[in-house]
């Protein structure tokens, strides 16, 4: 079974550039999340899905993060501008749509450096 | 809210040695998960253990056990016989409710030398 995919691994931008990940789960899992992991610190959850919905964005700083779900299956995260405080690990993260199953699966996640 | 604390920043041990990760926990939920992933160096989160909070029976995996105790709120996690590849930073992690977020402990860096 394939796990799930993210790209790009690294990116290195300059402050108030732009950039985007994207994130392909595993099949057939309907729950997808983004996860913010900055170096030494636990991931925070920045925001969830279920399907193409989203279900808590409650962190995400939206007025320079976006992230979309379109018909359900990969998902994309947007910054702009990006801030120097954004350099961090982007984790994506899926699981099955079963409350008594509740593990998560994890992508190698992307390396944000910003300069 | 909840809140997860992992007090180790920094463990380092050497090889064959047991090391006892803690994990301290605070919630309002009487219905909660707890879960420990290993992260290596790689960066992926890889699951280890998942428990809910009407199961306090402590658990045996190989050379990994957890030691589930609700009156102090720990979760903690041994590692028996210590190998290299068990250096990683060990995250745990809480959720409750139906939406399975996870909130996630600072981590701590096991180093296990030869």
């Amino acid at each position: 079974e394939a796990g799930v995919a993210q790209s790009p691994r690294y990116k290195i931008i300059e402050k108030r550039q732009s950039v985007a990940f994207w994130c392909n789960p595993i099949s057939g899992h309907a729950t997808l999340y983004w996860y913010q992991q900055i170096l030494g610190q636990g991931p925070k959850l920045l925001i969830q899905f279920q399907n193409n919905g989203v279900v808590d964005d409650s962190q995400l700083p939206k007025d320079r993060f976006s992230a979309e779900r379109l018909k359900g299956v990969d998902s994309t995260l947007k910054i702009q501008p990006a801030k120097l405080e954004d350099s961090a690990v982007y984790l994506c993260a899926s699981s099955l749509d079963d409350p008594n199953t509740g593990e998560l699966f994890f992508g190698e996640g992307s390396r944000l450096t910003v300069l | 809210a909840q809140k997860v604390t992992q007090a180790q920043t920094e463990i380092s041990v050497v090889e064959k040695e047991d090391v006892t990760l803690d994990c301290v926990y605070e919630t309002r939920d009487t219905t909660y998960y707890l879960f420990w992933y290993k992260q290596p160096p790689s960066g992926e989160l890889v699951f280890l253990i998942r428990r809910n909070s009407f199961d306090e029976q402590n658990e045996i995996s190989g050379r990994y056990s957890w030691n589930f105790q609700k009156s102090t709120s720990s979760f903690n996690f041994t590692i028996t016989a210590s190998q290299v590849v068990d250096s990683a930073v060990y995250f745990c992690a809480l959720s409750q409710g139906s939406a399975r977020q996870l909130t996630f402990g600072s981590g701590t860096q096991l180093t296990v030398l030869p």
